[in-house]
């Protein structure tokens, strides 16, 4: 089995910084990737980390810690356009599972 | 083309009848998926095809069919549904199942069902 679990809300104001969460077990852990949802939209990808340390891609960054089954997702200078529900998913050998989801709302 | 169609975007269905899903890639992925995704909680994974072949079925139940044609089209047939299984049905591919490499799964628009 698995679990990945991660705050399930998230408020922040316009032009912080805030960082989401995720800490999973599971087997067979290929990698971990972060996805955005808009509401009624489909989860786009923002970010996939399959070694320890830190990926940093323009105001979004996504850290690793695989001994630790851990990774965060940091947003910076945060928008309103920023509110969404930010998805981790790990990968294993066989599928991709997705976490409870956060979902931030972002006020100005 | 990174693009993954899904068809109908919207559908409302009794629980008699019988419907299907269509999805379609033309990325040249060869692993591509069905997610139910309830409203305010993660997708669920629900198949997962590889090469064509159904390589994992979450244990759904029986009332949803997946079907591959052929390496660019996935498709769900739905029959006899209950209110229950409304919901958003996503379909992703990516360019195989995970091998520890990036592989990156791309979302359909998806079709929101509702059974009535």
């Amino acid at each position: 089995g698995q679990n990945i679990d991660q705050p399930t809300e998230m408020t922040a104001t316009e032009g912080a910084i805030v960082q989401i969460n995720c800490t999973y077990q599971t087997s067979g852990f290929n990698g971990l990737f972060w996805y955005q949802q808009h509401a009624g939209e489909a989860p786009t990808f923002l970010s996939y980390n399959v070694l320890d340390g830190l990926e940093e891609k323009g105001r979004f960054s996504s850290f690793l810690s695989r001994s630790k089954g851990y990774s965060y997702l940091l947003l910076k200078e945060l928008q309103m356009k920023d509110s969404a529900s930010y998805l981790c998913a790990v990968e294993r050998t066989d599928k991709l599972i997705f976490g409870t989801g956060t979902r931030l709302q972002v006020f100005p | 083309d990174t693009e993954v169609t899904q068809t109908p975007k919207h559908l409302v269905m009794g629980m008699t009848n019988k419907k299907s899903l269509k999805c379609e890639q033309h990325m040249g992925h060869r692993a591509m998926y069905w997610y139910k995704q309830k409203a305010k909680k993660p997708p669920e994974l629900m198949f997962v095809y590889s090469y064509e072949k159904l390589s994992i079925n979450e244990s759904v139940p029986s009332r949803f069919s997946p079907e591959c044609p052929n390496s660019s089209l996935l498709n769900l047939h739905l029959h006899a549904l209950q209110p229950e299984d409304s919901a958003l049905y996503l379909c992703a591919s990516s360019q195989d199942t995970a091998t520890g490499l990036n592989t990156e799964a791309f979302f359909g628009q998806g079709t929101r069902l509702t059974v009535v």
